[in-house]
């Protein structure tokens, strides 16, 4: 069936360090990809997507790109912030019919430190 | 905009008690899904509605959960009787297009059962 697997956290990072979550998918057909963010206090929102091979999404810095090859859709960001601390979950979807619904992974808590 | 709004925000009750959790979803979104999303993990569908019509029910343990949308706006999800294991982050999220993945969250309903 369809899964996601990502890197266990937390992971604590100093401000302005480059940060990259794994996240690798097992899925048929040609899932979209998603990044979602958990802020504290706040409810998952969509950081960013990708719909089809080698497509990379971007936004607020952080870009992820749909590898095909290595099912893999990694999130990165050059120089992190303290308020991208945050729990990040990377999802997958099956467009089409009753399947038209997201399948999370376990998410991987950030913590930017000052 | 007003985004997705729940309630209750928590709840604590005692085991074999109801409770019931009510959203209401982004004005002109069609779609609207429950998730629960247990304590470190990934949240996992429910229900999917499309309109007034429950699309996707297979992971709805139907025993104790029911759901209902009347109207096609609000929705409300209903537990009876709760059980320990009940207890999580119950999340409803809705989305113009149901096949695109592009949900919209709320902050969730905490359920804590004693």
């Amino acid at each position: 069936g369809n899964s996601v697997t990502q890197m266990e956290g937390p992971v604590t990072l100093s401000e302005e360090a480059f940060l990259t979550i794994n996240c690798t998918y097992t899925a048929t057909g040609y899932p979209s990809l998603f990044w979602y963010v958990q802020y504290p206090g706040e409810g998952l929102q969509l950081l960013l997507k990708a719909t089809k091979a080698d497509d990379k999404g971007s936004n607020k810095g952080f870009e992820a790109t749909y590898r095909k090859e290595t099912t893999s859709f990694h999130l990165e960001k050059g120089s992190v912030q303290v308020s991208d601390s945050a729990v990040y979950f990377c999802a997958l979807n099956r467009p089409g019919g009753s399947q038209g619904n997201l399948i999370f992974g376990k998410g991987t808590k950030l913590s930017v430190k000052p | 905009e007003a985004g997705v709004v729940q309630s209750p925000r928590y709840k604590i009750i005692e085991k074999k008690q109801p409770v019931a959790f009510w959203c209401n979803p982004i004005s002109g979104h069609n779609t609207l899904y429950w998730y629960l999303q247990n304590l470190g993990q990934g949240p996992e569908l429910l229900i999917r509605y499309e309109n007034e019509e429950a699309v996707d029910d297979s992971q709805l343990p139907k025993d104790r959960f029911s759901a209902e949308r009347l109207k096609g706006v609000d929705s409300t999800l209903k537990i009876q009787p709760a059980e320990l294991g009940d207890s999580a982050v119950y999340l409803c999220a809705s989305s113009l297009d149901g096949d695109t993945g592009e949900l919209f969250f709320g902050e969730g309903s905490r359920l804590t059962v004693l």
